[in-house]
């Protein structure tokens, strides 16, 4: 298994500010992810943090509202840029180490 | 385009009281089927993933089972410390990110003493 650590652990934003949610993982893994969670939905991938390139988006997110840095193998960045109330989410990191583990989340509300 | 749905979407069990959760899936070529529990607060917390259609693993009270469109979770004997939300998901074969997972919508349990 992997311990995965992520800061803030929640946090209240206002409108129109952006937040920048770490991920921190205690050994080396190839492959790290982000996932958002909305209120009463299930899990879904924002993007692949890629270690030494541009991250891999899906489909329906974009660098430019969901910036993520991969500097080295145990660490990740996930910002909210411009945030509305409609990101009011959990945004999970996880990572494959065997198999897919997530950190305990950043529940972030906006106002 | 993938498809995972779990049911029921609640059950309140006694203690002692065994029961199943389903999972049913739409998936081009799976590549393994996860389950996760998910304490309030929590980030998900990985428990199985099976491979094959037959495939089976037991921890603890949990049993999971796998067919070629569905899953279980069979929960033995619960306690009130089994009170979660149980979430199952689905990894295709289509070219898609490796950390892709398309999960469900999430099966609440509670288990009263």
């Amino acid at each position: 298994s992997a311990v995965i650590s992520q800061k803030p652990s929640r946090d209240i934003c206002q409108r129109g500010t952006s937040l920048t949610i770490q991920c921190q993982v205690d050994s080396q893994v190839t492959m790290m992810f982000w996932y958002r969670q909305q209120p009463g939905q299930s899990l879904t991938l924002i993007a692949t943090a890629n270690q030494g390139s541009e991250a891999t988006y899906e489909s329906g997110f974009v660098i430019d509202k969901f910036p993520i840095s991969r500097p080295n193998l145990t660490f990740s960045t996930l910002t909210v840029s411009n945030m509305s109330p409609e990101d009011s989410s959990i945004y999970l990191c996880s990572v494959e180490n065997g198999e897919l583990f997530f950190g305990e989340g950043s529940r972030l509300t906006v106002l | 385009e993938d498809q995972v749905t779990q049911s029921p979407e609640a059950l309140r069990l006694q203690e002692g009281e065994s029961s199943s959760l389903n999972c049913s899936y739409t998936v081009s070529g799976l590549r393994g089927l996860f389950w996760y529990r998910q304490d309030p607060g929590k980030g998900p917390e990985f428990l199985f993933t099976l491979y094959s259609a037959g495939e089976e693993k037991e921890k603890e009270r949990l049993k999971a089972t796998l067919t070629k469109k569905e899953s279980f979770l069979h929960i033995t004997a619960p306690k009130p410390e089994d009170s979660a939300t149980y979430l199952c998901a689905a990894r295709d074969a289509g070219g898609t990110s490796y950390g892709k997972l398309t999960f469900g919508q999430g099966t609440i349990l509670t288990v009263h003493p």
